[in-house]
């Protein structure tokens, strides 16, 4: 079966700009994270779905980053007015459950600069 | 404070010894879990081993294995007869509810 899918691949913009990365989880997960992993650094939690709804939003680092999941499947993360301190790689993960001992997949990641 | 550590910002191995890389975590959640992950250079994160906080037994997988020390909060990761393929970033991760928290990680280099 297919792995998690996230688009673009990469994606440059101009500062000030908004962008719109997507993730396609694996067909049945019900739970969905997004992680930002700066250069070098590790992963930084930033928003979680279990199902369309987001019990956990604590990592989103200011009200220009929101996200949505429509019909338990896709999530979008959309960036607003974006800056120079937003260029990093957006990691999506899903998980059949959200339990502790269950892994989360990753996807390949979207790598945003922002110009 | 939830938080893990991981103090090797990078090792070397030859091919075919073990290796350990260290992370030390801390939390007052009682239940949590601790996961391994290597991130090759393509970017790709994969899942290597699972820890579970209430598990008695050291987890295995194949060449992996987890040094569960709960008392010191350490989850080291050990890897056997290492091949030139692990070279990768190695990251350790633990789960105390629905996100995972993860170190700074350890850049692996495995040579001839």
């Amino acid at each position: 079966g297919a792995g998690v899918s996230q688009s673009p691949s990469n994606k440059v913009t101009e500062k000030g700009k908004d962008v719109e990365l997507r993730c396609d989880p694996i067909s049945g997960h019900t739970a969905l994270y997004w992680y930002r992993q700066s250069l070098g650094q590790g992963l930084e939690f930033l928003i979680y779905f279990q199902g369309n709804s987001a019990p956990d939003k604590s990592g989103l680092p200011s009200d220009r980053f929101s996200a949505e999941r429509t019909g338990g499947s896709v999530s979008t993360l959309t960036i607003q007015r974006t800056q120079q301190e937003d260029s990093a790689v957006y990691l999506c993960a899903s998980s059949s459950d959200p339990g502790l001992a269950y892994e989360q997949y990753f996807g390949p990641g979207t790598r945003l600069t922002v110009t | 404070a939830q938080k893990i550590t991981q103090t090797q910002p990078g090792m070397f191995v030859q091919e075919k010894e073990a290796v350990t890389l260290d992370c030390t975590y801390d939390t007052s959640d009682p239940s949590y879990g601790l996961f391994w992950y290597k991130q090759p250079s393509s970017g790709e994160m994969i899942f290597l081993i699972y820890q579970g906080s209430y598990d008695q037994q050291n987890a295995t997988e194949g060449r992996y294995s987890l040094n569960f020390q709960k008392a010191r909060k350490s989850a080291n990761l050990v890897i056997s007869a290492s091949q030139l393929g692990d070279s990768a970033m190695y990251f350790c991760a633990m789960r105390p509810l629905d996100k995972l928290i993860f170190g700074t990680g350890t850049r692996l280099q495995v040579f001839p």
